[in-house]
């Protein structure tokens, strides 16, 4: 079993829908809560970050931490066909911080 | 600010030679870190470098290596290349200065082609 699980979808969602992405994981020792999109062929680019248990907005983005449950969430309020594109969750702990383990990604496409 | 930079952005090898792959990371970021993505694999870990020294690895066996300058530019090494090396390799570099909110940014990678 991967230490993170992350439905690789993928999801199809209308225009001007709130989407929600989830991630879960099963060590413990994880802190650091990264949301990265990634379009075809591009390298991953930094939505969001959150240490330890809570929530941040960011605009149309909310991060969810929820470590009791080992549960991550993003949320996109009123999806844009540009936000099509693959979202991969990412995790570390306080040791070896920079070896973040990255989730298998969920492809959303958004419909115009 | 320039962002992370990798060169080449791509590259056709053979099986058994060898590659050097280059990132300058985003300007007074001290952390780079090296990403191999595969398709069956997803995005993995390979290895850290901080002031020259390597941090942390990941697991993956000995072909893979790196090192980074004095400049925080890193370079990363495969020698003896095998089909299942066919990847998009990615750098990120991070400013680490010990706060929480350092995190790393991604550069567009390279992808290596084995045949």
């Amino acid at each position: 079993q991967k230490e993170v699980e992350q439905d690789p979808g993928p999801l199809s969602v209308p225009e001007g829908a709130i989407v929600s992405l989830n991630c879960t994981y099963s060590n413990s020792a994880f802190q650091y809560f990264m949301w990265y999109r990634q379009y075809s062929r591009k390298g991953p680019e930094l939505l969001m970050y959150t240490y330890s248990s809570g929530n941040k907005e960011d605009g149309r983005f909310t991060a969810q931490v929820d470590k009791s449950s080992k549960y991550i969430s993003l949320f996109i309020r009123d999806s844009q066909p540009s936000d099509s594109a693959t979202y991969l969750c990412a995790m570390s702990g306080d040791t070896g911080r920079r070896a973040l383990t990255f989730g298998s990604g969920t492809r959303l496409q958004v419909q115009p | 600010k320039a962002g992370v930079t990798q060169t080449p952005r791509y590259l056709i090898k053979t099986r058994g030679q060898q590659v050097t792959l280059s990132c300058s990371p985003i300007s007074g970021h001290r952390s780079v870190s090296w990403y191999q993505q595969t398709p069956g694999q997803g995005l993995q870990f390979l290895f850290e470098y901080f002031s020259e020294t390597q941090r942390n690895k990941g697991n993956f066996p000995g072909r893979f290596s790196g090192r980074q300058f004095s400049n925080s530019r890193s370079e990363m090494n495969v020698s003896t290349l095998e089909l299942g090396d066919s990847a998009l390799y990615l750098c990120a570099s991070s400013p680490d200065r010990g706060a929480r909110t350092d995190t790393q940014y991604f550069g567009p990678g390279t992808r290596l082609t084995v045949l």
